[in-house]
């Protein structure tokens, strides 16, 4: 049973366009989403995150937006290059500071000259 | 560089035998983590340690058995491999401070033939 789901498995855009990756989860008891990258070979690195008391968090080129009624969130990236080109884990926590996240199964994101 | 390292990148054994997987972080976390990331891509925590002491455990053979020698250090060793346990295997560290995010290894690619 998916508690995150990230319904995309790939995602290719234009370099300079917007890139939007999005993820639904279920548990309403989820207070922490994070965003993480993965390139091949390597281990995922933390991009951006949102408390479930916000809407929006931005941090140069990512935004990320979260929706709780409707139990979803997207990750916003303008302008979009060839190295965002990567796999996107979305991430969920409950339970507070020592919960723990469960993860999405990922988008592979491709950014094209 | 400050990070989380894991050794061996890669990892072919054949069934029945005994491996260990060694996992170090220079980052001053007080809680260090294995997760297992399985055919299906899913991200799956496997252990956690909080200074030496094992706070989550979720449903995982006893074959597998994570040890601390000390709060930077958290190996992961495994009894009788079969083939299912045929997987990459992430090190994760955190401060177990609110909304720290996770510091992931490059992975362990474990190959059981």
């Amino acid at each position: 049973d998916q508690q995150v789901k990230q319904n995309s498995p790939s995602l290719s855009v234009q370099e300079g366009r917007i890139s939007i990756l999005n993820c639904d989860y279920t548990n309403s008891m989820f207070d922490y989403f994070l965003w993480y990258k993965k390139y091949p070979a390597e281990g995922p690195t933390f991009l951006i995150s949102i408390s479930s008391i916000k809407d929006k968090n931005e941090d140069g080129r990512f935004t990320v937006f979260l929706n709780k009624s409707a139990k979803h969130l997207s990750l916003h990236i303008v302008p979009s290059q060839p190295g965002d080109s990567a796999v996107y884990f979305c991430a969920a926590r409950e339970g507070g500071s020592q919960g723990n996240l469960i993860f999405g199964k990922g988008t592979k994101l491709s950014v094209k000259p | 560089d400050t990070a989380v390292s894991q050794t061996p990148k890669y990892l072919v054994t054949q069934m029945g035998n005994d491996k260990s997987i060694k996992c170090e972080q220079n980052l001053g976390h007080d809680t260090m983590y294995w997760y297992k990331q399985d055919s299906k891509k899913f991200l799956k925590i496997m252990f956690s340690y909080n200074n030496k002491e094992l706070i989550i455990n979720e449903t995982v053979p006893n074959r597998f058995s994570p040890k601390s020698p000390d709060k930077a250090h958290l190996n992961l060793h495994i009894n009788s491999l079969e083939l299912g346990d045929s997987a990459v295997y992430f090190c994760a560290s955190r401060l177990s401070s609110y909304n720290s995010p996770l510091h992931f290894g490059n992975g362990t690619r474990l190959t059981v033939t």
